[in-house]
């Protein structure tokens, strides 16, 4: 069946302009992670679902970052005013649950360059 | 908060070699641990994984044991291919979120 894809595979910004990164999950998961990979920090959590909600966003690494996701399915992550050091592939993850026992299944990632 | 410590690399060995990749965590709960591998050109993969302690998680030739008293989860596998080069991740995920807290990647070259 299909996996998690994500939208774009690649984008080239310039600094100060708004991006928007698009994830959809596998069908029926109700749990989504976004992760961001950077040669700096390694790979680091930022956000995730439950459902619609977000609990806790405190991951997100400043107030430039905000998430959504509606009707349980596709997410959205959204940079403000982006920077250089905004410049890292975002990976997205979904699962059937939060317990222990599900595996997160990720997508291919969205690799962001900002100039 | 929690963190995952992975041998540095890049490491790189003969086909069947031995392969040994060092991973030591620390969580504040009862943690379950994880290995995932991206190939080259492909996205993160779950290779294995253990949930509490003393069990051992194995695929594909791989396999780690969940050591709560050493606080490890080191990944051994007998006999390398050149099809096992990509880079190989130590997770935890702990807390009521079960988000990965990632080490920082070992990059395994196998060379024929």
């Amino acid at each position: 069946g299909a996996g998690v894809s994500q939208s774009p595979s690649n984008k080239v910004t310039e600094k100060g302009k708004d991006v928007e990164l698009r994830c959809d999950p596998i069908s029926g998961h109700t749990a989504l992670y976004w992760y961001r990979q950077s040669l700096g920090q390694g790979l680091e959590f930022l956000i995730y679902f439950q459902g619609n909600s977000a609990p806790d966003k405190s991951g997100l690494p400043s107030d430039r970052f905000s998430a959504e996701r509606t009707g349980g399915s596709v997410s959205t992550l959204t940079i403000q005013r982006t920077q250089q050091e905004d410049s890292a592939v975002y990976l997205c993850a979904s699962s059937a649950g939060l317990a222990e026992f599900y595996e997160q299944y990720f997508g291919p990632g969205t690799r962001l360059t900002v100039t | 908060g929690d963190s995952v410590t992975q041998m540095e690399g890049p490491v790189t060995l003969s086909e069947e070699a031995f392969l040994t990749i060092n991973c030591t965590y620390t969580a504040t709960g009862y943690p379950s641990l994880f290995w995932y591998v991206q190939y080259p050109g492909e996205g993160l993969q779950l290779l294995l994984k253990a949930t509490k302690a003393d069990d051992k998680g194995s695929n594909k030739g791989f396999e780690a044991t969940y050591r709560k008293e050493t606080t490890s989860f080191h990944l051994e596998k007998g006999s390398v291919q050149v099809s096992d080069s990509a880079v190989y991740f130590c997770a935890l995920s702990d807390g009521s979120a079960r988000q990965l807290t990632f080490g920082s990647g070992t990059q395994l070259t196998v060379l024929p």
